[in-house]
Formats: structure tokens, C-alpha cells, sequence
């Protein structure tokens, strides 16, 4: 099945502790980004990958981390997590560019920094 | 760049009954694409419906459809014999064509409540 899967679904951590959010899809997509979901804000893009070892900031991008080692991986890294990150993350891949079906979507990551 | 604006946080429905969800977009970009996201209590995104700003035509997916507003910026969706499975945030968002980032810009969203 093609999907992109996010691995925790839940997160409880402390502040300061580092914490990497996984993400890997099985659709040989180039393109993979990173969103958080925040209430009354909607989504908003942290990074983004065009492919291999090509990453760069979306809008949010203060307090994270991304690698692309590998087409299929795009961890997210928060090196010292704040409250202020406790969010919905959501991690999304496409074709370069997006064709008729556009992106696709992990599950979400519940992460809550205390 | 593009913004999205949705104005209403909160709307309601009787089932079976049709409602449409407003959303405009401000855009530089001659090309672009339109799309409505349906996120339900299980936290997936969902793919509603798709506009090509090029086409001329509304975009339509079963009971789902758009009246996109070109000159005006505007982008509605009309959900059609409304089911209690069609309640769940929606969500608006533009993506430019350019090739540097294929971004997606968000709304805030709009929950809808369907009423048996």
C-alpha cells in the first residue's frame, strides 16, 4: 500500500530533551516537507525537500532540524524542545511536481513538550 | 507567495442538506492550484477536490463541488446531500507552480458540524 508513515503517532516529552520525528514513504517520491497544525492557524510548512540531500526552510523553521540521506526518509529533529512546539505534526511527499493526485499525507504526530 | 483566507471557523449543516464553505486566496502567481482538504477526527488529511487555476471549469467529485471565482479569488466548496461522515475540518490551500518549493499554503480551516 502507498502511504507515508509517521512514527510516534503520540509524543510526551520534557523540555530540552531531543526528540526525532520519523517520516518515510514508499512511493519513490522526490519532494517531502514537514507541517505543524496548530488551532486557529492551519498549517504551516517548516521544511521541505526537492530530493536527496537537497532541504531547505519553510515558513516556520526555528527550533528544527531535517536530514534527506535517503529518498524514502525525512526525519524531523527538535534538538531542544520547547512547550511552545507542542503541536500536530504532519509529514507529506509528492512526485516533482505534484501530479493529479498531489500529495500524501502521514497520520499526524501528537507531540506535547512539558 | 500566496495566502489563504477562510472565514468561517464554524459552520453547520442539517444532514441532507447542501452547504458551501467560503475560501479566497491572494496569489502573484499566474498559475497556480486549488485545493480542499478534508481532515476528520482521525487526524488524516484527505484530498476533497482539486482546481487547476488554467481550467475554466469547476472541478467536481460526486457530491463535492467548486465554484471558483477566478477574477474574484474566490474558491468554494459545495458538499451536496450532506452526511454525518462528511463532518470534519476542511481546509483550503493554494500551491504556486514555481519549481523552488511545492508548497502548500493553508487556510485556517472551517469545522463543519452535519445535525441528524
Amino acid at each position: 500500500e502507498a502511504q507515508v508513515t509517521q512514527n510516534p503517532r503520540y509524543l510526551i516529552t520534557v523540555t530540552g530533551k531531543k526528540l526525532t520525528v520519523t517520516c518515510s514513504q514508499n512511493m519513490n517520491h522526490e519532494y517531502m516537507s514537514w507541517y505543524r497544525q496548530d488551532p486557529g492557524l492551519g498549517l504551516r510548512q517548516i521544511y521541505y525537500s526537492m530530493n536527496v540531500e537537497v532541504t531547505d526552510k519553510g515558513d516556520v523553521p526555528e527550533g528544527y532540524k531535517v536530514s534527506r540521506k535517503e529518498k524514502r526518509n525525512f526525519p524531523l529533529i527538535l534538538e531542544s524542545p520547547s512547550p511552545n512546539q507542542t503541536s500536530l505534526y504532519f509529514c507529506a511527499s509528492s512526485f516533482s511536481p505534484p501530479g493529479r493526485y498531489g500529495y500524501t499525507f502521514g497520520s499526524g504526530t501528537r507531540l506535547t513538550v512539558v | 507567495a500566496q495566502t489563504v483566507t477562510q472565514s468561517q471557523p464554524e459552520m453547520s449543516v442539517q444532514e441532507a442538506e447542501t452547504v458551501t464553505l467560503s475560501c479566497t486566496y491572494d496569489t502573484s502567481e499566474s498559475d497556480y492550484y486549488l485545493f480542499w482538504y478534508k481532515q476528520p477526527p482521525s487526524r488524516q488529511m484527505i484530498l476533497v477536490i482539486r482546481q487547476e487555476a488554467y481550467k475554466q471549469q469547476n472541478a467536481t467529485e460526486n457530491r463535492f463541488s467548486v465554484n471558483f471565482q477566478k477574477a474574484a479569488k474566490s474558491f468554494s466548496l459545495k458538499i451536496s446531500d450532506s452526511q454525518l461522515g462528511d463532518a470534519a475540518m476542511y481546509f483550503c490551500a493554494c500551491r504556486g507552480s514555481g519549481g523552488s518549493n511545492y508548497k502548500l499554503t493553508f487556510g485556517k480551516g472551517t469545522l463543519l458540524t452535519v445535525n441528524p
